[in-house]
C-alpha cells in the first residue's frame, strides 16, 4: 500500500450504533488530519494531530472521538451519529503540522446514519 | 477570519475548450493558495500553490493559475481540456502563522464536466 488509506470505503450505521473509521500513512508523516466532507459545502476541518498529539479540535461534537496511537494511524470513533453527520470523512498527512507542507489525502469513507 | 468563495458550482465544457474555474478569497493578511483536485471516488489531489513571487503559478497536467492581489482572486485555467479532466476542482486558503499548524480553509468545490 502507498500514500494514504482509509477503511472502509463505505459505511451504513444507525444512530445507536458504535463504529470506528480507521486511516493509514504509508508516507512516513508526522501529522494527520480529519476532514468532513458534506455535499454542496466546504470541506471542514475537524481534528488535527502532531506527532500523536492533538493539536487543534474544530468544535467537533463528542459523538466524535479521534484516536492516533502512532503517527501513521489515525481513528474517528463514532457513538450515537445524526443523520446529519451522514458525509464523506477524508483523512491527510503531512510531512509535519506547520504551515506549508503539503497535505496528502487518502480516498475517504463514506458514511451514511440512518 | 478568512473565507474562499468558488463562483461556479459546476462547469460544463466540451473537449479541447479552455476552461475557467474562478476562486475569489476573503482575508485581511497575506495567505498562501491552492488548488486541489478530487476525482471520482478518490481523495483530494494538490494542482498548484502560491507561496509568494510570480503571480502566474504552473501546476500538474496543464493547469496553471494566477494570483490577483487587487481583485482578491485565484482563478484556475486551463487552454484545452481533456474527458480526463472530469472532477471537483477545491480552492484553498491558509493563512500564515495560523497557530503554527497547517489550516487549509476550502471553498465549496466546483464541477468540471468535460464533454465529448
Amino acid at each position: 500500500e502507498t500514500g494514504v488509506t482509509q477503511t472502509p470505503r463505505h459505511l451504513v450505521m444507525g444512530m445507536t450504533n458504535k463504529k470506528s473509521l480507521k486511516c493509514e500513512q504509508h508516507l512516513g508523516h508526522n501529522a494527520m488530519y480529519w476532514y468532513k466532507q458534506s455535499a454542496k459545502k466546504p470541506l471542514e476541518l475537524m481534528f488535527v494531530y502532531s506527532l500523536e498529539e492533538r493539536v487543534e479540535n474544530n468544535s467537533v461534537p463528542s459523538r466524535f472521538s479521534p484516536e492516533c496511537p502512532n503517527s501513521s494511524h489515525l481513528f474517528l470513533h463514532l457513538h450515537t451519529l445524526q443523520p446529519e453527520d451522514s458525509a464523506l470523512y477524508l483523512c491527510a498527512s503531512s510531512q509535519d503540522a506547520l504551515e506549508l507542507s503539503e497535505q496528502y489525502f487518502g480516498p475517504g469513507t463514506r458514511l451514511t446514519v440512518t | 477570519a478568512q473565507s474562499v468563495t468558488q463562483l461556479d458550482s459546476q462547469v460544463p465544457v466540451f473537449e479541447e475548450a479552455p476552461v475557467e474555474l474562478r476562486c475569489n478569497y476573503s482575508s485581511s493578511v497575506s495567505v498562501y493558495l491552492f488548488w486541489y483536485v478530487q476525482y471520482p471516488n478518490q481523495g483530494l489531489q494538490l494542482l498548484l500553490k502560491y507561496l509568494s513571487g510570480s503571480t502566474l503559478v504552473k501546476g500538474i497536467n496543464g493547469f496553471e493559475a494566477e494570483f490577483n492581489k487587487s481583485q482578491t482572486s485565484f482563478h484556475l485555467r486551463k487552454p484545452s481540456v481533456h474527458i480526463s479532466d472530469t472532477a471537483e476542482y477545491f480552492c484553498a486558503v491558509s493563512p500564515p502563522f495560523s497557530g503554527g499548524y497547517n489550516k487549509l480553509i476550502f471553498g465549496a468545490g466546483t464541477r468540471l464536466a468535460v464533454h465529448p
